[in-house]
């Protein structure tokens, strides 16, 4: 059970802002929200994570809505190199921390 | 150069023989996970460790196998009782918490005829 909810697919322009969004409504207090991609043929790569305030690193920047039962990923100008897929993971503050993965959003980016 | 080795990428076996994946971190991190994807599909968890000599099943542990004698190495064994063990393996490793990210390998690529 990933307890995330994503969609399946979306498509934007290159050099477009893209916004990935992602749903958690059964989130608790401790619960992390992490992004992870994977491009095609390999592992998947750390994007970003939160708990409750927005955060911005150099790939992206994650926006947790106020009751913190969603989510979105943003890409401010995507590039052909952000064409993967990206999955939204829950982790929860039990001291294990397998990270259970959905089927995740597949990014297209046109040019 | 930190990172997370594994080796082969690519392996093929016959039906029937086990077959071991390797997985070398020099991160320093307490924890490794092994991942199966087959195609269009998420990662699912095989085996997870968070100390040497102790190590957890995930959610399709069953015709696997997996050590950790070392903190460095977790390598995972594919059996013969493995149903469907043609798949794509991913490693990772992190620190423990919440609050940290997972580092995947470059992934090893199974087939088995």
């Amino acid at each position: 059970d990933a307890k995330t909810t994503q969609p399946n697919s979306m498509e934007s322009n290159e050099e477009e802002p893209v916004h990935l969004p992602c749903n958690h409504s059964t989130i608790s207090g401790t619960d992390y929200i992490h992004w992870y991609r994977q491009l095609p043929s390999q592992g998947p790569e750390y994007v970003i994570h939160g708990l409750t305030s927005n955060v911005n690193n150099r790939m992206a920047s994650l926006a947790i809505a106020e009751d913190r039962k969603s989510s979105t990923l943003i890409l401010h100008r995507a590039t052909l190199r952000d064409a993967a897929v990206y999955y939204c993971i829950r982790l929860t503050n039990s001291g294990n921390t397998p990270l259970v993965f959905g089927k995740g959003t597949r990014l297209s980016v046109i040019a | 150069d930190g990172g997370i080795t594994q080796s082969p990428k690519y392996l093929f076996r016959k039906e029937g023989q086990n077959v071991t994946l390797s997985c070398e971190q020099n991160l320093n991190h307490d924890a490794m996970y092994w991942y199966r994807q087959d195609p269009g599909q998420g990662l699912r968890l095989i085996y997870y460790s968070q100390i040497v000599n102790d190590f957890q099943k995930g959610d399709i542990a069953e015709g696997y196998s997996v050590s950790r004698e070392k903190k460095e190495s977790f390598p995972l064994t594919v059996t013969s009782a493995q149903k469907n063990p043609t798949a794509f393996y991913l490693c990772a490793s992190s620190m423990i918490g919440n609050s940290y990210e997972q580092y995947f390998g470059p992934g090893t690529r199974l087939t088995v005829t």
